[in-house]
């Protein structure tokens, strides 16, 4: 079983819509968890970390399921500009310095 | 702040040839990630950096993959020989502890003829 799993996707929706990706970790003892966002051809960026009591940055939500050992991404109000990557983050050892990135859902905002 | 600068953007290279990567992190950050990214493997680390130690170099593929960090503003990967395989392209990224989350360069994009 991979450390981190997401559903490649893609994610095809319309603009507008609200659209949830999860991603499941392996070890319970993961203790940090991360949103990052890539567009095409381009370096992955932060987008938000997630917090045990979930967390809001204008239209995302990120949740955590420290039970069910994963994590969410929600997002609202699907924009065209909200087409990339999303990258499921998951930090061991209670430190920032080394993570494991899962490979990713592909999403899709269609005009 | 210039971010974390990587060079070259782009390198083709044959196979056997050395290829030296290079990367410059953001000033003041004391940890520096190497990591390549596949289509097939995703994001994957490589070696990681901490206040110019390497802490880590499990990922490191094989022999032929080095990496240095003979100063805090200046780290290099090397391949020799290298290898059609190695074809990926190559994120350099930098972080303080205590802060959330990398940042990455734009990458080098290595395509092994």
């Amino acid at each position: 079983r991979k450390e981190v799993e997401q559903d490649p996707g893609p994610f095809n929706v319309p603009e507008g819509a609200t659209v949830a990706f999860n991603c499941t970790y392996s070890n319970s003892a993961s203790q940090s968890f991360f949103w990052y966002r890539q567009d095409c051809r381009k370096e992955p960026k932060l987008l938000m970390s997630v917090y045990s009591s979930g967390n809001e940055d204008g239209r995302f939500t990120a949740q955590l399921n420290r039970a069910s050992q994963y994590i969410s991404l929600l997002i609202r109000d699907s924009k065209l500009s909200d087409s990339a990557t999303y990258l499921c983050v998951v930090a061991y050892s209670g430190g920032y310095q080394k993570v494991t990135f899962g490979t990713g859902t592909k999403l899709q905002v269609i005009p | 702040d210039a971010g974390v600068i990587q060079s070259p953007r782009h390198e083709v290279t044959e196979m056997g040839q050395e290829v030296t990567l290079r990367c410059k992190p953001i000033s003041g950050h004391d940890y520096l990630f190497w990591y390549r990214q596949t289509m097939m493997r995703g994001l994957e680390l490589l070696i990681y950096f901490n206040n110019n130690v390497p802490i880590d170099d499990s990922g490191m593929p094989e022999d032929r993959f080095s990496a240095k960090m003979p100063n805090a503003s200046f780290s290099t990967l090397k391949i020799q020989p290298s290898e059609p395989r190695d074809s990926a392209v190559y994120f350099c990224a930098s972080s303080h502890l205590g802060s959330y989350g990398y940042t990455f360069g734009s990458g080098t994009r290595l395509t092994v003829v």
